[in-house]
């Protein structure tokens, strides 16, 4: 199972733009890669999902570089609503979801 | 929009009880999952079902069991609770074709005495 290390906690001011790299040295070659966002008291929220090189969205970008062994997210000029717990997910099917421990990002003013 | 509808936001349960966590969907998604989530260990997978009576263990299905009778519920069972299942418990849903996105319900907080 492919299993995913991003840092525990990252801080940002309102405004700046912020990285969100996930390791995942074990991805398999079906794979795909997705970041999901989870605010207290509710459950994860789907954000963006990408095989390789780069996807964007309204909300996001996703990096991923042609060995696929990491990941990062990109969220620009966040906002204090964007404080929240982010989580890397690697795997095909339902039997191979690993999800990380997350990373709690702190936006403040 | 999907929505993914737990029973209980809170519940609170006896050591020995048998307690009941119930899921439903309305998106008529194939997949569905429970996990488990702790401070510091993240979401983890306890069991998933891919179909109408169809379940599989994920990565702690100790001490847990599932039951899916119908495509839009999915219930998990804690046949004597225990207070390390004291957690917080998510369910969500997915089609079943690959790597799609999971939706989650709010959660259940439980906590057994």
């Amino acid at each position: 199972l492919a299993k995913t290390t991003q840092p525990i906690s990252m801080d940002s001011y309102e405004g700046q733009e912020v990285n969100i790299t996930c390791s995942h040295n074990n991805i398999a070659t079906n794979d795909y890669i997705t970041w999901y966002q989870q605010f207290p008291s509710q459950g994860p929220r789907f954000i963006i999902q990408g095989y390789k090189t780069k996807v964007t969205n309204e909300v996001a970008s996703l990096f991923i570089p042609a060995d696929r062994k990491s990941s990062t997210l990109s969220l620009p000029r966040v906002s204090l609503s964007d404080t929240a717990v982010y989580y890397c997910l690697v795997g095909g099917t339902a039997s191979k979801l690993t999800f990380g421990t997350g990373t709690r990002l702190q936006v403040t003013l | 929009d999907v929505k993914v509808t737990q029973s209980s936001r809170y519940l609170v349960k006896r050591t020995g009880e048998k307690v009941f966590l119930e899921c439903v969907q309305d998106m008529d998604h194939e997949n569905m999952f429970w996990y488990r989530q702790d401070p510091g260990l993240g979401l983890r997978l306890i069991y998933f079902s891919y179909d109408v009576k169809m379940k599989e263990k994920g990565d702690i299905p100790e001490g847990y069991s599932v039951s899916r009778e119908k495509k839009e519920r999915f219930s998990l069972i804690l046949e004597s609770a225990s207070t390390n299942q004291t957690s917080m418990y998510l369910c969500a849903s997915s089609f079943f074709r690959p790597n799609q996105p999971q939706h989650f319900g709010d959660g259940t907080r439980l906590s057994i005495l």
